[in-house]
């Protein structure tokens, strides 16, 4: 079955940078592409970053631009956040989903999300 | 940006009563519009894709409708494991958006 497991979350202080993964498994993960979307604590979904099969295709919402990067390694099956300059606005739960595919949804399945604060 | 707005902001009513959840666009979405529900410490969960196809292992009791800029998502007979917050998401293009959430508690 398709599975997504994030890690990476924690403390970090305002400045600050943090790498997450998405670890996937029970798909051909080479076939889809992904994308990462938070939710700050008490607040709903904003959909963050986005990225093709492979590296040359990636979309950000506008608040990330310039200091967050998603990228992917086909060969572990996993997925990446660099995150950088980090504000207390970026506190929140970060999810990894899946793009189901033509015809399909664009996040399919989630993994459970980790927990990002920054503060100081 | 395409701005999704859900209504009601809170929906109470009781086990067994049909429930209308609404979601609507600043613009056209054509039919890229998901349906998710999210309980508490758990992440969302896909229950419409496409504006009215369900997903994998969701209950008929489910259906959504609508295209364009107006979109529905109506649950038939309220089981007790229903009442959790719903989002609407847009997929028109290459930014996703989400609505602001409906609350569907119990009455």
């Amino acid at each position: 079955q398709v599975q997504l497991v994030e890690s990476g979350g924690g403390l970090v202080k305002p400045g600050g940078s943090l790498r997450l993964s998405c670890a996937a498994s029970g798909f051909t993960f080479s076939d889809h592409y992904m994308s990462w979307i938070r939710q700050a604590p008490g607040r709903g979904l904003e959909w963050v970053a986005y990225i093709g099969s492979s590296d040359t295709y990636t979309e950000y919402t506008d608040s990330v631009k310039g200091r967050f990067t998603i990228s992917r390694d086909n060969a572990k099956n996993s997925l990446y956040l660099q995150m950088n300059s980090l504000r207390a606005e970026d506190t929140a739960i970060y999810y990894c989903a899946r793009d189901g595919g033509l015809g399909a949804a664009r996040t399919d399945y989630w993994g459970q999300g980790t927990l990002v604060t920054v503060s100081s | 940006e395409i701005v999704l707005t859900q209504s009601p902001g809170t929906l109470s009513l009781s086990p067994g009563e049909r429930a209308t959840l609404s979601c609507r666009a600043s613009q056209s979405v054509s039919i890229y519009l998901a349906w998710f529900h999210q309980k508490p410490g758990q992440a969302p969960r896909l229950l419409i894709y496409g504006a009215s196809s369900r997903a994998t292992g969701i209950p008929d009791r489910f259906s959504g409708s609508g295209s364009g800029t107006d979109f529905t998502l109506t649950i038939s007979r309220l089981e007790p494991e229903d009442f959790a917050v719903y989002y609407c998401q847009q997929y028109s293009g290459s930014q996703i958006t989400f609505g602001q959430g409906t609350r569907l508690e119990i009455k």
